[in-house]
């Protein structure tokens, strides 16, 4: 059982569809986050929850929302998605000031 | 605009020799840098870290190099292995923010036996 799981691994969805993506970590950490990963990107924080805070990227779309209903599990609700939006999106969880363990990612692709 | 630059999106080596990778930032803010290798099908997976108060790093064969000065840090992979072909991606922390991390675009290693 790795530390950090995503489902599904792979996922195809048209613009009119509402899909979810779902992580879930089994470290003990405090914190979550969802990454994308665009071809020959930077990785880019989309959201980030832990106790302290929620923090969200301004230019994330609205199309794109979280819910992390406890330190264990975080979920991406998409909705009315565009095909630029075909990407792998990467699921982390930390400690504080700790390093970031990343589940495997969704590879998701929008027609 | 990118705060984390890696100029290099490809770099290939011989077994045995070095490599070195190399990322360049422009926020003096930052005061922690990491390093992540990620193979394909695989999220990215962290190798080694290094804090803006020291200038190296070492942990086995990688050994991170920190010039504040010219806002550069390099990985050195010596000798490399196949097994180390990967993407590497660099990232920096915000001093003060315990969270979030700027990644730069990453480079593919590519070890030739």
């Amino acid at each position: 059982e790795t530390g950090v799981t995503q489902t599904p691994r792979h996922l195809v969805m048209g613009m009119t569809n509402k899909k979810s993506l779902k992580c879930e970590q089994h470290l003990g950490h405090n914190a979550m986050y969802w990454y994308k990963q665009s071809a020959k990107k930077p990785l880019e924080l989309m959201f980030v929850y832990s106790l302290e805070e929620r923090v969200e990227n301004n230019s994330v779309p609205s199309r794109f929302s979280p819910e992390c209903p406890n330190s264990s599990h975080l979920f991406l609700h998409l909705h009315t998605l565009q095909p630029e939006d075909s990407a792998l999106y990467l699921c982390a969880s930390s400690q504080l000031n700790s390093v970031l363990f990343f589940g495997e990612g969704s590879r998701l692709t929008v027609l | 605009d990118q705060q984390v630059k890696q100029n290099s999106p490809s770099l290939s080596v011989q077994e045995g020799r070095i490599s070195i990778l190399n990322c360049d930032y422009t926020n003096s803010m930052f005061d922690y840098f990491l390093w992540y290798k990620k193979y394909p099908a695989e999220g990215p997976t962290f190798l080694i870290s290094i804090s803006s108060i020291k200038d190296k790093n070492e942990d086995g064969r990688f050994t991170v190099f920190l010039n504040k000065s010219a806002k550069h840090l390099s990985l050195h992979i010596v000798p490399s292995q196949p097994g180390d072909s990967a993407v590497y991606f660099c990232a920096a922390r915000l001093q003060g923010s315990a969270r979030q991390l700027t990644f730069g675009s990453g480079t593919q290693l590519t070890v030739l036996p």
